[in-house]
C-alpha cells in the first residue's frame, strides 16, 4: 500500500502530552517525517529519521517508530503547538512520495 | 540558508496549463529532489513530483498524464507544468526541497522535506 493513515483529529489539555500515529505499510521501511502547519503557512518539518529536529524545534518533540506505525510525541503541550501534523515518506517502491491525510491538533 | 522562491500565474482557465517555476538560493542543488507539493482549500498535502539535477523524475500516478517537472541547472531553478486543468486542481502549490538517505547498514531508510517555498495559490475559474 502507498497510504498512511493518521486520526483527522487529537486534542490535549495545556501542559500534557499528546501522541500523534502514522499507519501505513512504507514505514516498515522509511522512517516518518512529520511537519507541523499553521493556517496561512508551508508547513514545517518539526521530526525526520530516526527522532530528529530540525534546529530551532523544541525538545518538546520527539519521533518513534514500531512496525508499520510511526508516531510524534508532544510532551508539554503549548498552546502553539495547536495546528496541523502530517506525516510523511516514501512508497514501499521508494518512487512516489505519501502524505498522511493530517491531525489537527486542539490544545485545551 | 536555503530558501526557494517561486511564482507564476494565479489565475486560469478550465482546460490551460498551470506553470510555476521555483528558484533556489544557497546550498546545493545537485544532492536533492526537488519536488512540487500542493494542498486544495482546506485539503491534506498532495505530492505532485520530484525531479532531481540530471533530470531524473518521479509523478505522483494520478497526475503522471499531466504534469511535466523540468530543471534548469544553469540558473538553479525547476519548473511544474500541469495541462488540462479544472476546478479540482485550485489550491495552493509548493515548491520544496527533499532529501533521502539510508540508515547505517541500510536497513531503514529516510525522506523528508526540510525548505518550502512561501506556496502560490492558483485559481481554475471561468
Amino acid at each position: 500500500s502507498s497510504e498512511l493513515t493518521q486520526d483527522p483529529a487529537v486534542s490535549v489539555a495545556l501542559g500534557q502530552t499528546v501522541r500523534i500515529t502514522c499507519q501505513g505499510d512504507s514505514l516498515r521501511t522509511y522512517y516518518a517525517s512529520w511537519y507541523q502547519q499553521k493556517p496561512g503557512q508551508a508547513p514545517v518539518l518539526v521530526i525526520y529519521g530516526k527522532n530528529n529536529r530540525p534546529s530551532g524545534i523544541p525538545d518538546r518533540f520527539s519521533g518513534s517508530s514500531s512496525g508499520n506505525t510511526a508516531s510524534l510525541t508532544i510532551t508539554g503541550a503549548q498552546a502553539e503547538d495547536e495546528a496541523d501534523y502530517y506525516c510523511n515518506s516514501r512508497d514501499s517502491s521508494g518512487n512516489h512520495v505519501v502524505f498522511g491525510g493530517g491531525t489537527q491538533l486542539t490544545v485545551l | 540558508q536555503v530558501q526557494l522562491q517561486q511564482w507564476g500565474a494565479g489565475l486560469l482557465k478550465p482546460s490551460e496549463t498551470l506553470s510555476l517555476t521555483c528558484a533556489v538560493y544557497g546550498g546545493s542543488f545537485s544532492d536533492y529532489y526537488w519536488t512540487w507539493i500542493r494542498q486544495p482549500p482546506g485539503k491534506g498535502l498532495e505530492w505532485i513530483g520530484e525531479i532531481n539535477h540530471s533530470g531524473s523524475t518521479n509523478y505522483n500516478p494520478s497526475l503522471k498524464s499531466r504534469v511535466t517537472i523540468s530543471v534548469d541547472t544553469s540558473k538553479n531553478q525547476f519548473s511544474l507544468k500541469l495541462s488540462s486543468v479544472t476546478a479540482a486542481d485550485t489550491a495552493v502549490y509548493y515548491c520544496a526541497r527533499g532529501d533521502v538517505g539510508a540508515t547505517t547498514g541500510g536497513r531503514y531508510y529516510y525522506y523528508y522535506i526540510d525548505v518550502w517555498g512561501k506556496g502560490t495559490t492558483v485559481t481554475v475559474s471561468s
